[in-house]
């Protein structure tokens, strides 16, 4: 079974640009979750999707956003890029989001945003 | 604000000994915690998860889980080179919502 997928795998923007990170999870996985991981603060929840619908959402500015889609594909936007937002953004993905045992999330390689 | 501390380390082991890593969470209605683990510059992968009290061996790794004292370990046997790593505790919060609260992370290094 192929794992979590996401793309680009590296992006390189200026200030003040918007980006989109794009997430496949795993086949029948229904929930994708979010994460921003920086060196300094460490892995941070950012947002979670479950059938088109974001359930939670962490503390994030509403620069940060995102979205899913019928098949369970999951994009993020970013706008208003900042410095601050150099990181690792982080997908994962999960059956239905309980939480519970045997619904374990996986994550993806990730996407390396670098902002000049 | 529902936390999780992990001691940041470094943890340095030789190799073949125990290395014994420790996290502790704030939310008493917690229901779920996980051991990731993250080489760098990868994604983390989980290695353990853990849902009642007491212990839970898999091949060198133990997860043990002690709910009134809020606290749960992950023990290495046998230390190898390759398990050094950034080892990062996650917890699941009350309710049920898949939202993993994470810890900063120890980073462990086994020196041959």
């Amino acid at each position: 079974k192929a794992g979590v997928t996401q793309t680009p795998r590296y992006l390189i923007k200026t200030r003040g640009q918007q980006v989109t990170l794009s997430c496949s999870p795993i086949s029948g996985h229904r929930s994708v979750s979010w994460y921003q991981q920086t060196p300094g603060q460490g892995l941070q929840f950012l947002f979670e999707y479950f059938s088109e619908t974001q359930r939670n959402k962490g503390n994030f500015p509403g620069r940060f956003s995102g979205r899913q889609f019928s098949n369970s594909r999951s994009e993020m936007n970013v706008s208003t890029l900042e410095l601050g937002d150099s990181a690792l953004y982080l997908c994962a993905s999960s059956l239905v989001g309980s939480g519970g045992a045997a619904d374990t999330q996986y994550f993806g390689p990730g996407t390396r945003l670098t902002v000049l | 604000q529902k936390e999780v501390e992990q001691n940041s380390g470094p943890l340095s082991v030789p190799e073949g000994a125990i290395a014994s890593l420790n996290c502790t969470y704030s939310d008493r209605g917690s229901q779920s915690f996980f051991w990731y683990r993250q080489y760098s510059g990868k994604s983390p992968e989980l290695i353990m998860s853990i849902y009642s009290n007491g212990d839970k061996e898999d091949g060198r790794f133990t997860a043990q889980l002690n709910k009134a004292s809020q606290y749960v370990s992950l023990l290495i046997r046998d230390s190898q080179p390759s398990d050094s790593a950034t080892y990062l505790c996650a917890v699941v919060g009350q309710g049920g919502s898949e939202k993993l609260v994470f810890g900063k992370g120890t980073k462990l290094t086994v020196n041959p």
